[in-house]
């Protein structure tokens, strides 16, 4: 049984950017929800795809987008991107939308200059 | 004010003492995560809990859903139990996401 992959676990932008992060969910796991951890905080939630369908989202603009594919992975899109993005970007993959066992992936660290 | 609060922010102790971490939360849940969170950023799920008790290994966690409360304990702790421990909720209304505490950053010393 695999666990839940991100990728990059890396990367840089400039301001303006846009940036692609993906998440393969674990095997069996229909829902990928999507975080974004600031150096010091908690995570924020951004959104939750369950089955394909943006499943509620969080305080964070328009500018953060989503995909989730048929195989349940995922894609966590951001454009224009700004100084404040600068973050851990956090996925995990539930079984179904209520979180109640939740896999968390390593995370993707986004520096933005 | 975040829903989730924890204590303490920081916590340093020493190789095998026990460990209390406390979460607090003012909204209704359906469930509260107790996550533990290592240098490079990988999450590991550590309990799931809605009532009562759990235990894994040297690890037990409790709430009093009442009191809107749980703890987290670590026993006969070691420099490896070092990490950062998160705990998270799950409202019982509402979008179906966690909202998450600050963390509580654990050293144990050898």
């Amino acid at each position: 049984e695999t666990g839940v992959t991100q990728s990059p676990t890396h990367l840089i932008k400039t301001r303006g950017q846009q940036v692609t992060l993906r998440c393969s969910s674990q095997s069996g796991h229909n829902t990928v929800s999507w975080y974004q951890q600031a150096l010091g905080q908690g995570p924020q939630f951004i959104f939750q795809y369950y089955r394909e369908e943006e499943n509620g989202r969080g305080n964070f603009p328009p500018r953060f987008s989503g995909l989730q594919f048929p195989n349940y992975s995922s894609e966590l899109n951001v454009n224009a991107l700004e100084l404040d993005d600068s973050a851990l970007y956090l996925c995990a993959s539930s079984r179904d939308s209520g979180a109640n066992v939740l896999t968390f992936g390593a995370g993707s660290r986004l520096t933005v200059l | 004010k975040n829903e989730v609060e924890q204590s303490p922010q920081n916590l340093t102790a020493q190789e095998g003492e026990f460990i209390t971490i406390n979460c607090s939360y003012s909204v209704g849940i359906s469930a509260l995560h107790w996550l533990q969170q290592h240098p490079g950023g990988g999450i590991v799920s550590l309990f799931m809990l809605s009532s009562g008790k759990k235990k894994h290994g040297r690890l037990i966690a409790t709430i009093n859903i009442q009191e809107k409360h749980s703890s987290l304990h670590i026993t006969a702790s070691h420099p490896r139990d070092s990490a950062v421990y998160i705990c998270a909720v799950l409202l019982k209304t509402g979008a179906n996401n966690l909202f998450f505490g600050t963390g509580t950053r654990l050293t144990v010393i050898p």
